[in-house]
């Protein structure tokens, strides 16, 4: 069993619309859990990180957390062309190893 | 400014030549880590090394060897055991210190066999 999942994807939604990205993770040592962004041929970007069970937001995007099912997922609203790429969720055990997982890839149909 | 570097942004290896890619942070980080990134696929680490003189192996550590003689400093090389080594190769560090302490990457190297 992979330390941290995600759907390879793609995953299409049509421009407007909510994504909906989920991550699960095996090991309930894990504290922090992080979404990264990247382009095609770029190096993974930060979105978001989240520690604490339920939601927390910026801006367009929304993470939820919860540790009991062990599950992490990323909400992106209003869906835009520009946010078609692949989003990488990982997870931190809280002591310098970062864990990621292989990716899902978003497409927003214009 | 604090970050990762790495180089060469491009690099050519012959049939049966090792190669060195290099991956140097300033952020003071005591983790780093090295992925394999193959077309419209996900990360695959391939080493990580959570302090100086010791690292561990990910999940496709065959045919790549690293070492970590310094903080700063975990070079990766793909000798010529690595069959298939054309791929976007990729660096990063943390602290894990804190518990909301993220990886950094760096730009990456995109390794192609001629």
């Amino acid at each position: 069993q992979k330390e941290v999942e995600q759907n390879s994807g793609p995953l299409s939604v049509p421009e407007g619309a909510i994504a909906s990205l989920n991550c699960t993770y095996s090991d309930r040592g894990s504290q922090s859990f992080f979404w990264y962004r990247q382009y095609s041929g770029k190096s993974p970007e930060l979105i978001m990180f989240i520690y604490s069970n339920g939601d927390k937001e910026d801006g367009r995007f929304t993470a939820q957390l919860n540790k009991a099912s062990q599950y992490v997922s990323l909400l992106i609203r209003d869906s835009q062309p520009s946010d078609s790429a692949t989003y990488l969720c990982a997870a931190n055990r809280g002591y310098q190893k970062v864990t990621f997982g292989t990716g899902t890839k978003l497409q927003v149909i214009p | 400014d604090g970050g990762i570097t790495q180089s060469p942004k491009y690099l050519f290896r012959k049939e049966g030549q090792n190669v060195t890619l290099s991956c140097e942070q300033n952020l003071n980080h005591d983790a780093m880590y090295w992925y394999r990134q193959d077309p419209g696929q996900g990360l695959r680490l391939i080493y990580y090394s959570q302090i100086v003189n010791d690292f561990q192996k990910g999940d496709i550590a065959e045919g790549y060897s690293v070492s970590r003689e310094k903080k700063e400093s975990f070079p990766l090389t793909v000798t010529s055991a690595q069959k298939n080594p054309t791929a976007f190769y990729l660096c990063a560090s943390s602290s894990g210190a804190h518990r909301n302490t993220e990886a950094f990457f760096g730009q990456g190297t995109r390794l192609t066999v001629v």
